[in-house]
């Protein structure tokens, strides 16, 4: 089966430094999402693109976080400089926009700690 | 705007017990609706999906009914194990005005299954 595929799967570092995470998409999917997890917030959109053009990140921090898709097989999430409620689990997510059938698959997931 | 309500956990039920997870909506157009499983460690799963009234999405024992005069789409097994537990989220994608394909999720509900 194809899956989304997200790296690094566990990110450790120290406030004010820079985090990358990164996505690989299933081929073919045209639309691609970023959500962050935590135990208090559950489950949140962080910013979305349709055929890599960003079309929401309302639900970032624009101050720290960027979002990009250098092409259609990678997805980038960047947070500079990180601070430690950042720590999280973000999920890359990508999807076929073919109504009415329109599930998202999500990767395995970063665990990221900013200490 | 759109959201989705679940029943708030832990649910905690013997093996072999009857399971019912709680879902309702609100949206204002007609949405699809999706049941996703996370396992410890891992990212959502999709388990079951519904696109229309009266619909019935099944899969691994497990079924829900889209239900649009009661605005619910309650997950439903006859028969629980201990592999089930898991986190399970109820969501919702709504085609509306700009047919981004974005899901409401609900806060999620812990199924704890015990031998």
């Amino acid at each position: 089966d194809a899956r989304v595929t997200q790296t690094p799967r566990h990110k450790v570092t120290e406030m004010g430094q820079e985090v990358t995470m990164r996505c690989q998409p299933i081929l073919g999917h045209n639309t691609v999402f970023w959500y962050r997890q935590t135990m208090m917030q559950g489950l949140e959109l962080l910013a979305y693109f349709r055929n890599r053009a960003p079309l929401d990140d309302s639900g970032m921090p624009k101050d720290r976080f960027s979002a990009e898709m250098p092409d259609a097989t990678l997805a980038t999430l960047k947070i500079q400089p990180s601070e430690p409620r950042d720590s999280a689990v973000y999920f890359c997510a990508s999807g076929l926009l073919n109504w009415p059938n329109m599930p998202q698959h999500f990767g395995d997931g970063t665990r990221l700690s900013i200490l | 705007g759109d959201s989705v309500t679940q029943m708030e956990g832990p649910v905690t039920l013997s093996e072999e017990a009857f399971l019912t997870i709680n879902c309702t909506y609100t949206a204002t157009g007609y949405p699809s609706l999706f049941w996703y499983v996370q396992y410890p460690g891992e990212g959502l799963q999709l388990l079951l999906k519904a696109t229309k009234a009266d619909d019935k999405g099944s899969n691994k024992g497990f079924e829900a009914t889209y239900r649009k005069e009661t605005t619910s789409f309650h997950l439903e097994k006859g028969s629980v194990q201990v592999s089930d537990s898991a986190v399970y989220f109820c969501a919702l994608s709504d085609r509306g005005s700009s047919n981004t394909g974005k899901l409401i999720f609900g806060q999620g509900t812990t199924l704890q299954v015990k031998p």
